[in-house]
């Protein structure tokens, strides 16, 4: 059980054009998802924190307006990168978690991942 | 804030030998920590995880990881290191009480010689 599925697994789009990235909970229901974006031989960095019916929270840093998020139904979240550079170019995780309230021994499960590459 | 520091970007060790990699962490409250593997162009995937209870705590695939508390680590071990241990180890910490976001470290890279 808990499984999330993200897709695409690669995308290769021109410069200038839009990204979409999906992130599905398949056997739970995912009030609370994360957006992450890892450089090369780096560590994950969040750069979102997206609830379930209203607007994703945004980490220092990162352009709410480049990188959209709709978390529309508490089993899909979406990452739009607009726009695209080739600065863009990186791979990008997404994480689901299970189970609500705070503090609560709840669980995490990550998506396979997405390469974009911006050309 | 919180933050994760694993101090060697790579560890190597022979096949059949014991393997650790080190983490060390920052947090206001109680740590839950966590240990992830990522092989290549592919997602984490959880190892296991210390929330509260016993310090020494067993996960996937013969990994170990112990919590100490006074020095503020959480390393992660195996007895008998696997070629197919290989891989990129990540070390992630959450606040225990009201934490939402996992933070984590840089990563190391575990080569296993055979």
């Amino acid at each position: 059980g808990a499984v999330v599925s993200q897709h695409p697994s690669r995308v290769i789009c021109k410069s200038g054009t839009s990204v979409k990235i999906e992130c599905r909970s398949l056997d739970f229901q995912a009030t609370t998802m994360f957006w992450y974006r890892q450089f090369p031989k780096q560590s994950l960095m969040l750069m979102a924190t997206s609830n379930e019916g209203s607007k994703a929270t945004y980490e220092q840093g990162v352009e709410k307006d480049k990188f959209l998020i709709n978390h529309a139904s508490l089993t899909l979240s979406t990452l739009t990168v607009t726009s695209a550079h080739p600065e863009d170019s990186s791979f990008y995780i997404c994480s689901a978690r299970r189970g609500t309230g705070s503090g609560a021994n709840y669980g995490y499960t990550f998506g396979s991942g997405t390469r974009l590459t911006v050309v | 804030a919180q933050s994760v520091a694993q101090p060697e970007d790579q560890v190597n060790v022979a096949e059949g030998n014991p393997l650790t990699v080190k983490c060390t962490y920052s947090v206001s409250g109680n740590p839950y920590l966590f240990w992830y593997v990522q092989y290549p162009n592919r997602g984490l995937q959880f190892l296991l995880k210390y929330i509260t209870g016993d310090n020494l705590v067993k996960g996937s695939y013969g990994f170990e990881a112990e919590f100490n508390k006074s020095q503020t680590s959480f390393h992660l071990k195996k007895p008998s290191a696997l070629v197919s241990d290989s891989a990129l180890y990540f070390c992630a910490v959450r606040e225990g009480t009201g934490g939402f976001k996992t933070i984590f470290g840089a990563g190391t890279r575990l080569f296993v010689k055979a």
